[in-house]
């Protein structure tokens, strides 16, 4: 009964580095979608999958990338991680009005 | 305007106490509307919808004012473990984005 896993949880990046968080779900959803969630502010979607192969930018899509090769994997790539990076991230799936997320990766670029 | 905007708090009340807390958002076409909880370090999850008539689930009733682009969430007889963060979320049938989350309120139950 996993729903949506997330890992790592936690981790700490220096400058420059590159990194993926691995989103998987096994409730065969085609949408999903990566956020990220800083102090005082809502949940901004970075990009999201409609279904395997395709994929689209959202609301703060710069400095990651997504692949959609399968409809259970959605992994975030951050290409070169910069301290305004640091934040937590979400992983979520989605069926009609109903958003499933997964439990958080706390990243800190430093 | 932002999209969704709400009073970030945080609410101090004591158990047992009533508190209700704002909403308004500025897409006009968002067709659902959602409270959900969020607790220190954790995911959101889905409190309750909030229907066009206003409902009530418990203890949490839930009201919508279209013609304002005005949501509430009222919490009476509160409980400590009340105290989370509660984000106000309207949902339209974009494709793409369709969940527009808000800031958050935060509330402390206090003994």
């Amino acid at each position: 009964n996993a729903g949506v896993t997330q890992t790592p949880k936690f981790q700490v990046l220096k400058t420059g580095q590159s990194m993926t968080l691995q989103c998987a779900q096994d409730m065969n959803h085609e949408y999903m979608s990566w956020y990220r969630q800083d102090p005082g502010m809502g949940l901004r979607l970075i990009h999201y999958s409609v279904g395997a192969g395709i994929t689209d930018q959202g609301e703060v899509p710069n400095g990651y990338n997504v692949s959609r090769s399968t409809t259970e994997d959605f992994p975030l790539r951050l290409l070169s991680a910069a301290p305004s990076q640091t934040s937590v991230y979400f992983c979520a799936t989605q069926q009609g009005t109903t958003i499933y997320f997964g439990e958080g990766s706390w990243l800190t670029v430093v | 305007r932002k999209e969704v905007e709400q009073d970030p708090g945080p609410f101090n009340v004591p158990e047992g106490a009533t508190v209700a807390f704002n909403c308004t958002y500025s897409n006009s076409a968002s067709q659902s509307f959602f409270w959900y909880r969020q607790d220190c370090r954790k995911e959101p999850k889905l409190l309750m919808s909030v229907y066009s008539s206003g409902n009530e689930d418990g203890r949490f009733t839930a009201q919508l004012n279209r013609a304002s682009q005005y949501i509430s969430l009222l919490i009476r007889d509160s409980k400590l473990s009340d105290s989370a963060t509660y984000l106000c979320v309207p949902f339209s049938d974009n494709y793409g984005q369709n969940f527009v989350f808000g800031p958050g309120t935060r509330l402390s139950v206090l003994p």
